[in-house]
């Protein structure tokens, strides 16, 4: 398997204020990280995709310059959350793949005041 | 492109009773497939997966999960329920020519009663 730690399991932040989150991957050398997006009750929504050494692909609807991506080495990909507003606030998961196997951090509840 | 579709956002069941959530997909190549469960506030744990082989497929607690093409179904099934089950299941497909990219179903909310 792989192991995936996601970092901080929660935080707090006022409005216009921006907060990162840090998905490490502790045994596995990762080209490619996924960050999804989850609202309470609801499933989860892809962001983007972390590619090690290049730009993130973003999916549609999803704005690339509020959710900055940076995958700067193997086992380490960022999700910045530019200008944060209470819209923002949910439950955030990266992930990534070893084989046809996906592999969750435990997931970051961002809640914006 | 590929889709889930999960029938039922909420199952309840008796401890004991079977545990049947169902699981539908569409997928323009050979899917993969798999089942998730997840806790309150944690990430995803992989229940079990189908990726071309054996289409009856044994998971970890229990669980197992068919694949039957003709029916573009994936149920999840357990035969005796516990207490423990209570969580968020979540369906999903992958293709190996999609960047292994996860598209999940909406989620079945399972609770087990006493």
């Amino acid at each position: 398997g792989a192991v995936v730690s996601q970092h901080p399991s929660w935080v707090i932040c006022k409005s216009g204020t921006s907060v990162k989150i840090e998905c490490r991957s502790l045994d596995f050398q990762a080209t490619t990280m996924f960050w999804y997006r989850q609202f309470p009750k609801q499933s989860l929504m892809l962001m983007a995709t972390s590619n090690e050494g290049s730009k993130a692909t973003y999916e549609q609807g999803v704005e690339k310059d509020k959710f900055l991506i940076n995958h700067a080495s193997l086992t380490l990909s960022t999700l910045t959350v530019t200008s944060a507003h209470p819209e923002d606030s949910s439950f955030y998961i990266c992930s990534l793949n070893r084989g046809a196997e996906a592999f969750f951090g435990q997931g970051t509840r961002l809640t914006v005041v | 492109a590929q889709s889930v579709t999960q029938l039922g956002s909420h199952v309840s069941v008796s401890e004991g009773a079977l545990v049947l959530l169902r699981c539908n997909y569409s997928s323009s190549v050979p899917p993969y497939l798999f089942w998730y469960v997840q806790y309150p506030n944690q990430g995803l744990q992989l229940l079990l997966k189908y990726t071309s082989a054996a289409t009856l497929v044994k998971g970890i607690n229990g669980f197992e999960a068919e694949f039957k093409k003709s029916e573009t179904s994936f149920h999840l099934t357990k035969p005796s329920a516990h207490m423990s089950d209570a969580a968020e299941y979540f369906c999903a497909v992958s293709s190996a020519g999609g960047g292994n990219k996860l598209t999940f179903g909406t989620g079945t909310q399972l609770k087990v009663e006493l």
